[in-house]
């Protein structure tokens, strides 16, 4: 299994602009994860789906990010505009949903830088 | 879920046993205690994680305390490769969030 795939790996823009960031997670699991890590702030968690469905948005930091997965094999986090404060390295993770105590998937990760 | 509280940073000699301790004294019982660690650069990986019994597998040993307020993770023979950012949770099973705190900065040295 290539595991959960995500891109692109860097990602470097301009202030205002939009950024796309693509998830694939691993085949047959059904709970996606995003999160965001910063030197001050750490690993947050920003949204995660179980069967392609929102479940928690709680951790989404304004109306400019959104996400969405349009099937099981694919998601984006995407950021409209973009902002400096923006800048992070963002995760994703996929599981395997089967009673209680599954184990996350990391994938390598999108560093992002907005100048 | 319950908060976990590590020790921010720890050193191992190479070779030697790292035991890395974490304290979740308002655990509830159907709440799974999780350990992933984060090298450099690179996103989380899972450990190990366990509800009451210790636990075993080929990269650690857990061992949760009878009343399971603590716990603590054993890397048996510790390797340079072994220097990492371990992070010890708590998660509900009834929940798929897994919130990551602070953890333990291990460094492991020749």
């Amino acid at each position: 299994d290539a595991g959960v795939i995500q891109s692109p790996r860097h990602e470097v823009t301009e202030m205002g602009q939009e950024v796309t960031l693509r998830c694939k997670p691993i085949s047959g699991h059904n709970s996606l994860f995003w999160y965001r890590q910063t030197m001050m702030r750490g690993l947050e968690l920003l949204i995660y789906f179980n069967n392609n469905v929102p479940i928690d948005d709680s951790g989404m930091p304004e109306d400019r990010f959104s996400a969405k997965m349009p099937n099981a094999s694919f998601s984006t986090l995407k950021i409209q505009p973009s902002e400096p404060r923006d800048s992070a390295v963002y995760f994703c993770a996929s599981s395997s949903r089967t009673g209680g105590d599954e184990k996350l998937f990391f994938g390598s990760g999108t560093q992002l830088s907005v100048l | 879920d319950a908060k976990t509280t590590q020790p921010p940073s720890m050193d191992c000699a190479e070779g030697r046993a790292a035991n890395l301790p974490c304290n979740h004294s308002t655990i509830s019982g159907n709440e799974y205690v999780y350990w992933y660690r984060q090298i450099h650069s690179q996103g989380p990986q899972y450990i190990i994680h366990g509800l009451k019994n210790n636990e075993t597998n080929e990269m650690a040993s857990l061992i949760i305390t009878e009343d399971r307020k603590s716990s603590t993770l054993i890397l048996p023979h510790a390797t340079l490769r072994d220097t990492a950012v371990y992070y010890c949770i708590v998660r509900s099973g009834n929940t798929d969030k897994l919130i990551f705190g602070t953890g333990t900065r291990l460094q492991v040295f020749p």
